[in-house]
């Protein structure tokens, strides 16, 4: 059955420090990965989308990362700012038939303390 | 860019009636996407369209759920009649090509809160 498992539900952080959330999904076959960061009360936004042969993509302080082999992806976030504090959602992509199909992690609620 | 709208963005109605979401996408993006988000269950996808024509409305729960792309810019997600388990924030979400590929960027909408009492 096609997955995605998102680790932590949630996460409590101070300010200025480093954190990584997890990814592992048995999607087959593969076509991208994606991350989404979700501001309480509002839509999602992309912030990266990673095919099968990339291993590492940043976008600022976010730097994605994954392991097509063991089906694990992250998402490291430096230095964290107040502005952080948001869901962090990982949507696999893959195709059948014809189309693309999306299967998304619930997220992890990420919460930055002053 | 305005970028996708949607309304209304909040919505209380009693079980049983009509509800009407609606959904203008980013003009010049060729396919738009339904998805409904609830605490449970987390992000799903209902129906998408690409050049106005549904592609895939395998994630719409049930026979009282439809929507319609009449032109470029403009959808309805249709609810009737409601329940109070449809209760959930629904999205609308549009991008340049199919929104699916390596390429694709997918661009939300805040949403519409529908509680259904």
């Amino acid at each position: 059955k096609n997955q995605v498992e998102q680790s932590p539900q949630s996460l409590i952080i101070l300010e200025g420090k480093n954190c990584t959330l997890q990814c592992n999904y048995t999607v087959s076959p593969f076509s991208n990965l994606r991350w989404y960061k979700q501001d309480t009360g509002r839509g999602p936004v992309s912030l990266t989308i990673m095919t099968f042969s990339e291993n590492t993509k940043s976008n600022g302080r976010y730097t994605a990362t994954l392991d097509a082999d063991t089906k694990q992806s992250s998402l490291h976030i430096t230095a964290s700012q107040l502005s952080d504090s948001a869901s962090y959602i990982c949507v696999v992509i893959w195709y059948g038939g014809s189309q693309g199909n999306l299967i998304f992690g619930k997220g992890t609620k990420l919460s930055v303390k002053p | 860019d305005a970028g996708v709208i949607q309304s209304p963005r909040h919505e209380v109605t009693e079980m049983g009636q009509e509800v009407t979401l609606r959904c203008k996408p980013i003009s010049g993006h060729n396919s738009l996407f339904w998805y409904r988000q609830t605490m449970m269950r987390g992000l799903e996808l209902l129906i998408y369209f690409n050049n106005n024509v549904p592609i895939d409305d395998s994630g719409m729960p049930e026979d009282r759920f439809s929507a319609k792309m009449p032109n470029a810019s403009f959808s309805t997600l249709k609810i009737q009649p409601s329940e109070p388990r449809d209760s959930a924030v629904y999205f609308c979400a549009s991008s340049l090509a199919g929104g699916q590929g390596e390429g694709e960027t997918q661009y939300f909408g805040p949403g519409t809160r529908l509680l259904v009492l």
